[in-house]
């Protein structure tokens, strides 16, 4: 079955204590992106990857990583998370060549303390 | 800039009732929209796309219209059931080639 798998779903840490959530697609995808979801905000993009070994800032990448060495996998690493930090984040996927529906995963609700 | 909204935060309709939804778009330059659905605990799914070469688009049981000329996107459920509550939310491609999407509106179907 295609699609977005993210871990852990849920996530409760403290300030300070470096975490990273995983993102895997099987769809052979180019493109992967990691979105924060709050409450009146919408969804918003931190950081986006055209491909391997490509990655570039979105519209909201303070206090967050990630790293794309391998296709399907596309991590999202706070070094030192903060509980502005706290928010329903979502990686999401798509073919860039030849469309742009984006495929998301079920999203990560993570809670900094 | 470029940006994306929607008109009402919260719909409520009766089950069997037409929904429309509605979004505004202010970038003039988008050229493709889509529409998501979004459960409460899941991640959003894409429902339906448009392209702004046409004005209308059919799926099962919904319908994206695209008015151009004032920058209006909604989206038509027909026979609202209880399985269509969720947050819907449009979407449409930037010239950075990067998605903008809107706030969203959630649908709430009572029997």
């Amino acid at each position: 079955e295609a699609q977005v798998t993210q871990n852990p779903r849920y996530l409760i840490t403290v300030t300070g204590k470096k975490l990273t959530v995983t993102c895997s697609q099987n769809m052979n995808h180019e493109y992967m992106s990691w979105y924060r979801q709050d409450p009146g905000l919408g969804l918003r993009q931190i950081y986006y990857s055209m491909n391997v070994e490509v990655t570039d800032k979105g519209d909201v990448p303070e206090g967050y990583k990630v790293s794309r060495k391998e296709k399907r996998n596309f991590p999202l690493i706070l070094e030192s998370p903060s509980p502005n930090q706290t928010s329903l984040y979502f990686c999401a996927s798509r073919d860039r060549a030849t469309n742009e529906k984006l495929f998301f995963g079920s999203g990560t609700q993570l809670s900094v303390l | 800039g470029e940006s994306v909204g929607l008109h009402l935060p919260t719909l409520s309709v009766q089950e069997g009732d037409n929904s429309i939804i509605n979004c505004a778009y202010s970038n003039s330059a988008s050229d493709y929209f889509i529409w998501y659905k979004q459960e409460s605990g899941k991640g959003p799914q894409f429902i339906i796309d448009i392209r702004s070469n046409m004005d209308k688009r059919q799926g099962q049981r919904v319908t994206v219209l695209l008015n151009k000329t004032v920058k209006h996107l909604s989206l038509q459920i027909a026979a609202t059931q209880p399985g269509d509550s969720a947050v819907y939310f449009c979407a449409g491609l930037g010239p950075t080639d990067k998605l903008i999407f809107g706030t969203g509106t959630r649908l709430q179907v009572f029997p």
